[in-house]
């Protein structure tokens, strides 16, 4: 039972490349989140999907975009990455969307950004 | 939005000792969790407790959803409980972490 399922786990960039983060759970769930985790300011929601079919901003939601695949998989994508955009994502997964049903997260992705 | 705080920012045990960690929270709510992160970075479900208390083997946990407040009881503190405990609340949107309290625990 894999459960949240990043890829990849490390990642350099330099300015201005572009590359996705994959994001894949098999719990059946509902919705889907990015979070970003910066040194000081815990997680930080980046955009979420409450159902397959539908996409919705967080608290920072700039310089990135997001494609609910199908019900299993959550794509986050950077168009054209910049220094400011270096942190530890996670993906996670609920059975139900909005505020409610317990939370599960993958293992992270570290991004670096030069 | 809701506004999260947690307390203390940084908590240093010897092992053995008990410890209790703060969660405020700004606004009704219907989901809270805690999390551990371990030194490895990974995000560790500890208790789904919207309300009420819960326990798990040293762990226990209270919510008082009345008064926008939650405690994680830590006893017997051994050096793995080191990490960040993160509050994690939600009303009708997803949920909004707090800034985490940091453990160290030594031997």
């Amino acid at each position: 039972n894999a459960g949240v399922t990043q890829t990849p786990k490390f990642q350099v960039l330099k300015t201005g490349q572009s590359m996705t983060l994959q994001c894949a759970q098999d719990m059946n769930h509902n919705s889907m989140y990015w979070y970003r985790q910066d040194p000081g300011m815990g997680l930080r929601l980046i955009y979420y999907s409450a159902s397959e079919g539908t996409t919705d901003k967080g608290e920072v939601p700039n310089g990135y975009n997001v494609s609910r695949l199908n019900k299993r998989e959550f794509s986050l994508r950077l168009e054209s990455a910049a220094p400011s955009q270096t942190s530890v994502y996670f993906c996670a997964s609920s059975e139900w969307g909005g505020g409610a049903g317990e939370l599960f997260f993958g293992e992270g992705s570290r991004l670096t950004v030069l | 939005g809701i506004q999260v705080e947690q307390s203390p920012p940084d908590l240093i045990l010897q092992e053995g000792a008990n410890s209790t960690l703060r969660c405020n929270f700004s606004d009704s709510v219907n989901n809270l969790q805690w999390f551990h992160q371990n030194p490895w970075g990974q995000l560790i479900n500890l208790f789904y407790i919207p309300s009420g208390t819960k326990q798990n083997g040293r762990l226990s946990a209270t919510t008082v959803a009345t008064e926008r407040y939650s405690l994680l009881y830590i006893s017997s503190s051994q050096t793995t409980d080191s990490g960040v405990y993160f509050c994690a609340v939600g009303g009708n949107t997803p949920l909004v972490f707090g800034k985490g309290t940091r453990l160290s625990v030594i031997a």
